[in-house]
Formats: C-alpha cells, sequence, structure tokens
C-alpha cells in the first residue's frame, strides 16, 4: 500500500539556520504530495502542496518538489524563525474521487532564539 | 471562517466506558476522517465516511465504530474504552475532488482512558 516515510527527529535550529526535511514515499499512480504542520495546542494545517512531478509547492518561506524519479518531496526554508516551531507532516494522496491521505509520522522542530 | 469542530478538547473515562467523540464542520463536506495521533507514529486513520449513513473501514478500525446521520456531524465511538485507546484523535473534513484538496483539521479530542 501507500506509505510515506520522514527522516527522524527532533530537529533543533537555531534562528536563521537553513531547513531541510526529508520525506520520500511509496505509492502506485500519480499521488498528489502535501506537507501540513501542527502549531502547539492546534490541528494540522496545510502548509504547501504539489500534484504532478516537477511541481513545487512553496507558503511561507518554506518550499518543496515534487520528484518522481527519487519518490521524494523534501521540504526546505532558507531562514527559519522561532515561530516556525511545530511538527511537520509529510502527506500523500491518491487520485481517486474519494481519495484519503497517508501521512509519515511528523517530525518535531524547535527554533531556539 | 471555517470551521471543524470537536466537542471536548481534554476527555478523561475509564477503562469500559463507551465514549463519544463528536465533530461537527461547517463546510458542507461530503467527506469527514476520523485519525488518531501518537508520538512516534504520526496520524493514523481509524475510519472515514464519503457520505450520510456511509462509512469505510482506515487501517486502524478496531475498537471502534463511527456514525454519520447527517452530513455536518462524524461521531467515532469507542464502544468498551481501553488504556491503548488512550491517544489525540482528530478529526477532518474535505470536499471529494480526486485527492487535490486539502483536509480541513478540527483542534482534536486528547483521550484519557484510566
Amino acid at each position: 500500500g501507500d506509505s510515506v516515510t520522514q527522516m527522524e527527529g527532533p530537529v533543533t535550529l537555531s534562528e536563521e539556520a537553513f531547513l531541510t526535511i526529508n520525506c520520500t514515499y511509496t505509492a502506485t499512480g500519480y499521488p498528489s504530495l502535501f506537507w501540513y504542520v501542527q502549531y502547539p495546542g492546534e490541528g494540522l494545517q496545510l502548509l504547501l502542496k504539489a500534484t504532478k512531478a516537477d511541481d513545487k509547492g512553496s507558503n511561507k518561506g518554506f518550499e518543496a518538489t515534487y520528484r518522481k524519479e527519487t519518490t521524494s518531496f523534501h521540504l526546505e526554508k532558507g531562514s527559519v524563525q522561532v515561530s516556525d516551531s511545530a511538527v511537520y507532516f509529510c502527506a500523500l494522496s491518491d487520485t481517486g474521487a474519494n481519495s484519503k491521505l497517508t501521512f509519515g509520522k511528523g517530525i518535531t522542530l524547535s527554533v531556539r532564539p | 471562517d471555517v470551521k471543524v469542530t470537536q466537542s471536548s478538547r481534554y476527555l478523561v473515562k475509564r477503562t469500559g466506558e463507551k465514549v463519544f467523540l463528536e465533530c461537527v464542520q461547517d463546510m458542507d463536506h461530503e467527506n469527514m476522517f476520523w485519525y488518531r495521533q501518537d508520538p512516534g507514529l504520526g496520524l493514523r486513520l481509524i475510519y472515514f465516511s464519503y457520505d450520510v449513513k456511509m462509512k469505510e473501514k482506515g487501517d486502524i478500525p478496531e475498537g471502534y465504530s463511527v456514525s454519520r446521520e447527517k452530513k455536518e456531524r462524524f461521531s467515532l465511538i469507542l464502544e468498551s474504552a481501553s488504556t491503548n485507546q488512550t491517544s489525540m484523535y482528530l478529526c477532518a473534513s474535505t470536499r471529494p475532488t480526486g485527492g487535490n484538496e486539502k483536509l480541513f483539521f478540527g483542534s482534536g479530542t486528547q483521550l484519557s482512558v484510566l
């Protein structure tokens, strides 16, 4: 079945550091790929998405590119802020009419001033 | 502002109790989902529903059931709560658009079974 693998965490960075969070996937067909973020005490919210190969999703300074050849969707940000401290989930969705999301295990990012 | 509302933020129950977790969305979404979130395991799908009175099992349905009597409401039921069901439960909804649309999540219910 479909699966998503995220790098092990947690990750601790200093403010303004470069961030990369790795995500690889296994799926049949051509899934859509997502990054969701969960701030402390809140539910998940969509950070960015890409729906086909070579698409780049971006939002709030974060970027991720859909790489079909390496089945990857790594999340990057050039300069993290304390407010980026959260749990980040990579996810994929099959493309049926009634699709559902498969999530990775999530990774906790802590950014110190 | 669109919303998915879960009835309780924190809930404490005893082993063997029947537990109801309620979720209501105001976006007229057809699709609704229940996930549980555990440290180191991420989100795992318990049940989902694509229409009123319709339900399908997710990856970990054992020990749970659901009810969808109205489009806006999706209830998760623990028939006889056990300690291994202590977890954060997240409800979500979306439109049926072939997998490209985002899920809207509630804030979660932290359930403790003693």
